[in-house]
């Protein structure tokens, strides 16, 4: 049971350059995540999707572009990369918090290490 | 704006001791409160999930209570060991479907 994908696993970019990160779930979780980790910040949310067609900011959404290409796959886009975004990137999805929906429980990929040079 | 916080920030013990990692967050309006482990240069596993409604949740030597209208959470690690250590993250999930995380707990179990 492969839970939560995300590639590449490693990357390195110049400045400018553009690249997407692929995240796909294999749980039939309506509700994805793309957040982003560093040293002293955390974990910061940059969009999500609640549910297949749909997508919204988060915390951190500048340089960013997603798309939900369908229920299992969710994906971040960099159109002009800055060393700013140099970061570890996550994946996560969820069931969702409808009334019904019994498992909201949230599973991470193994993450996407970005530098930007 | 939801702001969990996370004490201690470093933790250091001897095998075999238990010990308890805090969370606490400040608008009480959450649907569940999740614990992960993250592992160093690694993704976070989900550890234990605890559904507002509910008090505790346990798994093997893993207990996490919520108190919701005092805005804490424990995670409650019982006869530690080596390889518990990792970093202890604490989540809230929001009406709004939006996870917050806290700053997370470094724990290190000494053999």
């Amino acid at each position: 049971n492969a839970g939560v994908t995300q590639t590449p696993k490693f990357q390195v970019l110049k400045t400018g350059q553009s690249m997407t990160l692929q995240c796909a779930q294999d749980m039939n979780h309506n509700s994805m995540y793309w957040y982003r980790q560093d040293p002293g910040m955390g974990l910061r949310l940059i969009y999500y999707s609640a549910s297949e067609g749909t997508t919204d900011k988060g915390e951190v959404p500048n340089g960013y572009n997603v798309s939900r290409l369908n229920k299992r796959e969710f994906s971040l886009r960099l159109e002009s990369a800055a060393p700013s975004q140099t970061s570890v990137y996550f994946c996560a999805s969820s069931g969702g918090n409808r009334a019904g929906v019994r498992n909201t429980e949230a599973f991470f990929g193994q993450g996407t290490r970005l530098t930007v040079v | 704006k939801q702001e969990v916080t996370q004490i201690p920030a470093a933790l250091s013990v001897p095998e075999g001791e238990n010990l308890v990692l805090n969370c606490s967050f400040t608008d009480s309006a959450i649907y569940n409160l999740q614990w992960f482990r993250q592992d160093p240069g690694k993704g976070l596993t989900s550890l234990l999930l605890i559904q507002s409604s509910q008090r505790e949740q346990t798994s093997g030597r893993l207990n996490a209570s919520l108190d919701k209208s005092s805005g804490r959470s424990t995670l409650y690690i019982a006869a530690s060991q080596p390889g518990d250590s990792a970093t202890y993250l604490c989540a809230v999930r929001d009406y709004g479907q939006n996870f917050v995380f806290g700053p997370g707990t470094r724990l290190s179990v000494l053999p």
